[in-house]
């Protein structure tokens, strides 16, 4: 069965500290992974996405992740974290038009 | 700024009550999603329209019934629902093609709450 896991479900960070957030999947055929963010009180959106290609994706707002298919994971990364990034993220697996997600990481930030 | 809405954006209703869930998306998408957001738990696909066709119900029970009048309105349909039924119901839309994993693009959510 497909399935999705986060590791940290809350990351207290200070402004500045370098972010990883851990994904792992598990599910045996080609992937599409995703990472959304959902600001308090917004809606879920998109932050970056892997389809193929340079496994290194870069997203919005000086976001990246790594797809690491031995490890089956797909980890979310950030040098230096603002106030701004205090949000709920979450990593999915798409497959066959559908997206499948994992419990989510409630960041916070203190400034 | 999301093409997806969705209203009403909260509901409070009793459990003998009837109410719908409206999602409209002004993106050209074929493809339209249910999910219920929970909390500490992940989102939970309920269902999936292709061309207005349901193409997934995720084992939804049958208190939850959907409506996909044309590709650009989905409706939930909800009657006798029950208190553990209170939670964010969240609409989205892709491209559309079940043999593909597009992005989806989703709505601000009803936030629900049974009485």
């Amino acid at each position: 069965a497909q399935s999705v896991s986060q590791h940290n479900h809350h990351v207290i960070l200070s402004e500045a500290a370098s972010l990883e957030l851990g994904c792992n999947y598990s599910y045996g055929g080609t992937v599409n992974l995703f990472w959304y963010v959902q600001y308090p009180g917004q809606h879920l959106q998109l932050l970056l996405k892997y389809f193929s290609g340079d496994p290194l994706v870069k997203g919005i707002k000086g976001f990246e992740a790594e797809f690491i298919k031995s490890k089956f994971s797909f980890n979310l990364r950030k040098p230096s974290v603002q106030w701004s990034d205090t949000a709920e993220y979450f990593c999915a697996l798409g497959n066959t038009g559908k997206l499948i997600f994992g419990q989510g990481t409630t960041l916070q930030v203190k400034p | 700024e999301t093409g997806v809405t969705q209203t009403p954006r909260h509901l409070v209703m009793g459990m003998t009550n009837k109410k719908s869930l409206k999602c409209e998306q002004h993106l050209g998408h074929n493809a339209m999603y249910w999910y219920k957001q929970s909390a500490k738990k992940p989102l939970e696909l309920m269902f999936v329209y292709n061309f207005k066709e349901q193409t997934e119900n995720n084992s939804v029970p049958s208190r939850f019934s959907p409506e996909c009048p044309n590709s650009s309105h989905l409706f939930l349909h909800l009657h006798t629902l029950q208190p553990e039924d209170s939670a964010l119901y969240l609409c989205a839309s892709s491209q559309g093609g079940t043999g593909s994993a597009d992005t989806q693009y989703f709505g601000p959510g009803t936030r629900l709450t049974v009485l």
